[in-house]
């Protein structure tokens, strides 16, 4: 029933090396949001849009972590150096207003 | 401290049997969704509620947010409804809905 688009659906990257995932809201849904699913299944919010504007955020302050969502171009979560740790499930999600929010499948990051 | 109590956490159901999961908040919230996360990790939205009770087939939720509680009530249950569930709510529009811990639900012939 959603229409969020994310890519890729799994990822392997080495520690220390970028990893970039992307995600296509559903049209016509101008906030989206990024959480991260670890093993034990516990979802930790990491940022959200309204259009292109951030409206929340954990706080980055490794700094390793940025995401952006420019006009005309998927929304992304990049993580600049991996860790172990940060292997997870990572799931976008969007929204119209005051709707329920629909999560895309999701992009399995396995850091190696 | 945590938002979000979700029980139980793990549940074990025989086909054509039913029961409740639950949602505690600890601050009061503007709406609650259900989810069933599949072996994929595909999450499936079952209902989202501002308040009162909904219903779809062999599943009905209700929110109550005075009370500060959801609840999500399967009957009949079948073995392709195992998965984990989850609760997520929001203090306020827009804000991050905030995720319970999830119940595990297995269903057995």
């Amino acid at each position: 029933n959603s229409k969020v688009i994310q890519t890729p659906r799994y990822l392997v990257k080495g520690q220390g090396q970028k990893a970039k995932m992307r995600c296509i809201p559903e049209k016509g849904h101008p906030v989206v949001f990024w959480y991260q699913q670890n093993k034990n299944n516990e979802f930790k919010f990491l940022i959200n849009f309204q259009n292109q504007e951030v409206l929340q955020q954990i706080d980055m302050t490794e700094k390793r972590f940025s995401a952006e969502c420019p006009s005309n171009s998927p929304c992304s979560l990049e993580i600049q150096s991996s860790e172990a740790g940060d292997s997870a499930l990572y799931l976008c999600a969007s929204k119209q207003g005051n709707t329920e929010v629909f999560f895309g499948k999701g992009t399995r990051l396995t850091v190696v | 401290g945590d938002q979000v109590e979700q029980s139980p956490s793990a549940l074990s159901l025989h086909e054509g049997t039913g029961s409740a999961l639950r949602c505690n908040f600890t601050t009061t919230m503007r709406a609650v969704q259900w989810f069933q996360q599949n072996s994929r990790g595909s999450l499936i939205n079952l209902f989202y509620l501002a308040s009162g009770t909904k219903e779809n087939g062999r599943l009905k939720s209700t929110f109550n947010s005075k009370e500060s509680y959801s609840t999500l009530h399967i009957r009949d249950a079948q073995l392709e409804d195992s998965g984990t569930y989850f609760c997520a709510a929001e203090v306020l529009n827009n804000n991050a809905p905030r995720f319970g811990a999830g119940t595990k639900l297995s269903v057995k012939p």
